[in-house]
């Protein structure tokens, strides 16, 4: 059964550094999506992308991150200049079409020292 | 008017009771609700969705029942194992499953 794969599995980083988050989205989904999940914490939206470009995106979401889909099967989350604050799980999500759930990968910890 | 309240936080049940978490939410747009399930170190894994068009949507031993009225849904894990336990996620979207907005979780232990 396809898979959202994401990685690295763990990604440790000093503070002020640019980490780049890897996903490879199921083969045939067109829309992507980014989430975090602090530790013991609920899951949050980040941004979603459609079309080669941002649909909706959180307030989490500052200038610090952007998502790329670079070629025709990665799509990356990039954080310009980490924070303490930006540790947590990553994780990134596909689907589809339009009325489509959306399928979760395995997530990335960030660790930001 | 965007959150999604869920209950209990944890839930302890013996192996084979029923497992029951309750989740409430107040914008009148969502039209997808989706339960999620996540093992320490996984990312959620779709369980079961319903949309608000039917009041209980059964697949095996998960069932979700929805009260559009009173903006409620829940999930009703009947005959529950030791393999169940983790943290389920409830879940609300709305114009056609864009991005969700999850509830806190609840951690679930099922006692062999």
């Amino acid at each position: 059964e396809p898979e959202v794969t994401q990685t690295p599995s763990h990604q440790v980083t000093q503070m002020g550094q640019e980490v780049i988050l890897r996903c490879v989205p199921i083969s045939n989904h067109l829309y992507f999506y980014w989430y975090r999940q602090i530790l013991g914490q609920k899951v949050e939206f980040l941004v979603s992308f459609y079309n080669n470009e941002i649909s909706e995106k959180s307030e989490i979401f500052d200038d610090q991150f952007s998502v790329e889909r670079p070629d025709g099967s990665n799509f990356t989350l990039k954080i310009r200049s980490t924070k303490l604050e930006d540790s947590a799980m990553y994780f990134c999500a596909s689907k589809p079409g339009a009325g489509d759930t959306q399928y979760f990968g395995p997530g990335t910890r960030l660790t930001v020292l | 008017q965007q959150q999604v309240k869920q209950s209990p936080q944890s839930l302890i049940v013996q192996k084979g009771g029923i497992s029951i978490i309750n989740c409430a939410y107040e914008n009148t747009a969502f039209d997808y609700f989706p339960w999620y399930q996540q093992f320490p170190g996984k990312g959620p894994a779709l369980l079961i969705a319903i949309r608000p068009d039917v009041s209980e949507k059964k697949e095996g031993r998960f069932t979700i029942s929805f009260n559009k009225s009173a903006k409620q849904f829940s999930l009703h894990i009947m005959d529950s194992q030791p393999g169940d336990s983790a943290t389920y996620f409830c879940a609300a979207s709305s114009n056609y499953g864009q991005n969700f907005v999850f509830g806190p979780g609840t951690r679930l232990s099922v006692l062999p």
